[in-house]
């Protein structure tokens, strides 16, 4: 059974940073890309990041170019965001999200449950 | 920057009724990039069809997908009481990825 868990999640200041972590398992998480959706409370989907399997290729939206970076460790089936520089507008709930190959060009086919990132003073 | 736009914003059906979806994206979309996913309430979205027209894994056959370049479909032929929920369109083609806002199935 395919899981993705995150975690990291939380309230932080303006300017602050945040990690994200999401552990991946039930799936070869090597072979599949992985990317960031975000979801303001009670909005629609914004795509954020999306890594390759082989940790080759990253794309990122314009809204967090800059700021945020994903990476990934094959080894420990763990998927990360580092977030920078967090502004109020990066307030919603982020969801780890499995392609389903190497990759990333394929629909978002399976999704965690999400994990909620607040950027407040 | 592809932008989908999808109607009705809300859509009040009953259990049994058919349900028709509609996305239309600004720029042609290849079928091969065009998912569908349903959102329950305090839930991730889960795909329901990828390709346009292929249903996803464990996905029942009352939900179907069709369409081509900027104009695409998602039908619901019997809605069964699991089926109310918010239901995206995305395009996966090309970066950014984008979603449709959202089309609400209720009862």
């Amino acid at each position: 059974e395919v899981q993705l868990v995150e975690s990291g999640g939380g309230l932080v200041q303006p300017g602050g940073s945040l990690r994200l972590s999401c552990a991946a398992s039930g799936f070869t998480f090597s072979s599949c890309a992985m990317s960031w959706v975000r979801q303001d409370p009670g909005k629609g989907l914004e795509w954020v990041s999306t890594i390759g399997g082989n940790d080759d290729s990253t794309y990122y939206a314009d809204s967090v170019k800059g700021r945020f970076t994903i990476s990934r460790d094959n080894s420990k089936n763990t998927l990360y965001m580092q977030m920078n520089s967090l502004r109020a507008e990066d307030t919603a709930l982020y969801y780890c999200v499995k392609r389903p190959r190497i990759a990333a060009d394929g629909p978002f086919d399976f999704w965690g449950q999400g994990i909620l990132v607040t950027v407040s003073s | 920057e592809i932008v989908l736009t999808q109607s009705p914003g809300t859509l009040s059906l009953s259990p049994g009724e058919r349900a028709t979806l509609s996305c239309r994206a600004s720029q042609s979309v290849s079928s091969d990039f065009l998912a569908w996913y349903r959102q329950k309430p305090g839930q991730g979205p889960r795909l329901l069809i990828y390709g346009a027209s292929s249903r996803a894994t464990g996905i029942p056959g009352r939900f179907s997908g069709s369409g081509s370049g900027t104009d695409f479909t998602l039908t619901i032929s019997r809605l069964e009481p699991e089926d109310f929920a918010v239901y995206y369109c995305q395009q996966y083609e090309r970066p950014p990825l984008t979603f449709g806002g959202g089309t609400k199935v209720e009862i």
